[in-house]
This record gives structure tokens, sequence and C-alpha cells, in this order.
């Protein structure tokens, strides 16, 4: 089957902790993208990586990093820094030729 | 930054019932794509508009892009409880990178 698959579904970590969430595709997609959803709000993008390699921060980086050294993975770290991680967090991939996002099941990380 | 505004945030209708939600850009967008989130669920991608003034038929759902291209409407004909969810609208601005700008969502609950 190809799709995106995120994992875990749940993570929990105390504070003062980096987490990494991990994000993998077999669509042979492109462009990759990591967002953030909080309770009855939108999403807001974090980063995103349009090629191996390379990666630019969305409109809420601050407190996370990313990596792209394979096309089909792109983890998210979110670090110590962030100074309210608990959220949900979606994963997306585009192939590039159009623009519709196919996203992943997302995990749901708390941080106490 | 670019934002785009959605209302209404929340919608309760009986079984049968219309319903319709509109997204609006102060600035032209390059397209507009409309995705469902069920509860619990990921984003799931429904259609995109590209052209001014364009109408997409998806059985029961009717899809709008304004004149202008600022602004975008979704409305349900006889809803259904299998519609329930939240409605995102996500608008492109145009340019390279393919970043989606994401509407605050409009919740949809659906009463028997």
């Amino acid at each position: 089957d190809g799709g995106i698959t995120q994992s875990p579904k749940y993570l929990f970590r105390k504070e003062g902790q980096n987490v990494t969430l991990s994000c993998e595709q077999n669509l042979n997609h492109d462009a990759m993208y990591w967002y953030r959803q909080d309770p009855g709000q939108g999403l807001r993008l974090i980063y995103y990586s349009q090629i191996v390699n390379d990666f630019q921060k969305g409109d809420i980086a601050e407190g996370y990093s990313v990596s792209r050294e394979k096309k089909e993975s792109f983890p998210l770290t979110v670090t110590s820094a962030q100074k309210n991680p608990t959220a949900f967090y979606l994963c997306a991939s585009t192939p590039g030729q159009t623009y519709e996002q196919y996203f992943g099941p997302g995990t749901r990380l708390t941080v106490t | 930054g670019q934002q785009v505004m959605q209302i209404p945030q929340y919608q309760h209708v009986q079984e049968g019932e219309d319903f319709t939600t509109y997204c609006n850009s102060s600035t032209t967008l390059s397209n507009i794509q409309w995705y469902k989130q069920r509860p619990g669920g990921h984003p799931v991608f429904l259609i995109q508009l590209v052209k001014s003034g364009e109408v997409k038929k998806q059985k029961r759902l009717t899809f709008q892009f304004g004149e202008a291209k600022k602004n975008s409407s979704l409305h349900i004909t006889a809803t259904q409880t299998t519609d329930v969810g939240t409605y995102f609208c996500a608008a492109n601005y145009g340019g390279a990178t393919n970043k989606l700008i994401f509407g605050t969502g409009t919740l949809l609950a659906v009463q028997p």
C-alpha cells in the first residue's frame, strides 16, 4: 500500500526532553511538510522540504528541527526550546507537479 | 503574513439541511484547496480550484472560487451524518514553494 506513515500515534514526554517524530512516505513524492494543529485551530506550517538535503522554515519553526537525508523520510525533532509542544503533529507530502497534499495519520504529542 | 479567514467556526445542522462554509483572503490567490478532517483523523484532500469564477461539484458538495480569486465557498446540500467533520480551505499564493495557508476550519455537526 502506498501512503504516509507516522509513528507513534501517541507520544508522551517529560518537559526538557527532545523528541523525534517519524514520517515516512513511499509515494515517491519530492516535497514533504510538517504541520502543527492545536484544538479548534487550523494547520500551521513548521518546516517543509522540496528536495532531499534541503528544507526551509515555515511559519512556526522555533523550537523544532528537521532533516531530509532520504526522499522517503522527513523526521521532526521537537526540542526542549519549544515552549508549548503539546499538539497534534501532521506530516504531508506532495508530488510536486500538482499541489494536492497527502497527509499521514498524525502523532499526538503530550509533554508534561 | 498572509492569512485566510474562514467562517463560521462551528455549525450545527439537522440532517437534511444545507451547510456552507466561506473562506476569504485579502490578497489574490493562485489557487485554493479544500480538505475534510473527520474527528480524530487527518485532513483529506477534496478539491482544488484554480480559475476565476470556477465552480466544481462532487455529488452533494459544490465548491466555488470567486471572480477576484480572493474568496471561496463549500456548500453541502442535504447534509448526512457522514458529512460530520472539520472542513478546511487552504490557500496557495503562488511561487515555487507550494506552501499552503490553512484557514481555521469549520466544524460541522449533523444531528440525525
